[in-house]
């Protein structure tokens, strides 16, 4: 089950700026870092955005994360039709001494 | 380049043991900065963390699945296994081998294997 909160879907059309966010608790998100992952449709996640913000080499700089207190968000600005897929949200768990993801984000392109 | 792939049975029955083995490529399992995760996906849900185990055999399970789960690491071959027992219809997902970063900021799920579906039935 997840621990962490996201929207089911989120949509917006080609050039727009489109936010997910992701609701937590202190002992996740308000104690830990948090990373975004991107799943293309048929395909494993990829990692998207580390440490709250820092992307990976090779990630365009349209996706960009933020944290504060107990949610965090993840921004996609000139929003591409290959940018249609689901997103996830994770951080360590201190109470549950675990790895725990959100409930997944599905954004569409209209 | 670094490779992952997860191979074992698709199928498995209801109260039997689940066994999966990841190869890894391009990387020694060995190396201290990474963890050697499972995470799996239910069809059509989102991802769950399994657990992981390092390089010098530690193991951290999720504490929904601790009693029923382990986990081991084949440096000769540089592969990594997962067992869960008891299993039920409720473990049936796509089942990711993951190598885990070790950074300052804390872990990051870098490499991901293709992922392998496991169906249990009743």
């Amino acid at each position: 089950q997840s621990v962490l909160t996201q929207p089911p879907s989120a949509s917006g059309t080609p050039g727009q700026r489109v936010t997910i966010s992701c609701f937590g608790s202190d002992s996740n998100i308000g104690s830990n870092t948090v990373n975004w992952y991107q799943q293309l449709p048929g395909a494993a996640p990829k990692l998207l955005i580390y440490s709250n913000h820092q992307r990976p080499s090779g990630v365009p700089d349209r996706f960009s994360g933020s944290k504060s207190g107990t949610s965090a968000s993840l921004a996609i600005s000139g929003l591409q039709s290959e940018d249609e897929a689901d997103y996830h949200c994770a951080a360590w768990d201190d109470s549950l001494r675990g790895y725990v993801f959100g409930t997944g984000t599905t954004i569409i392109v209209l | 380049q670094i490779q992952l792939q997860e191979w074992g049975p698709g199928l498995a029955k209801s109260s039997e043991t689940l066994s999966l083995t990841c190869t890894v490529s391009g990387v020694s399992v060995n190396s201290e900065i990474y963890y050697w995760t499972w995470i799996r996906q239910p069809p059509g849900k989102g991802l769950e963390w399994v657990g992981y185990i390092s390089s010098s055999g530690s193991t951290n399970y999720s504490p929904s699945l601790k009693s029923r789960v382990s986990m081991s690491l084949d440096t000769s071959k540089n592969q990594f296994s997962l067992r869960v027992s008891s299993v039920t219809p409720a473990d049936t997902a796509l089942y990711y081998c993951v190598r885990d970063t070790i950074a300052a900021a804390g872990s990051l799920f870098d490499y991901w294997g293709q992922g392998t579906l496991v169906t249990v039935s009743s």
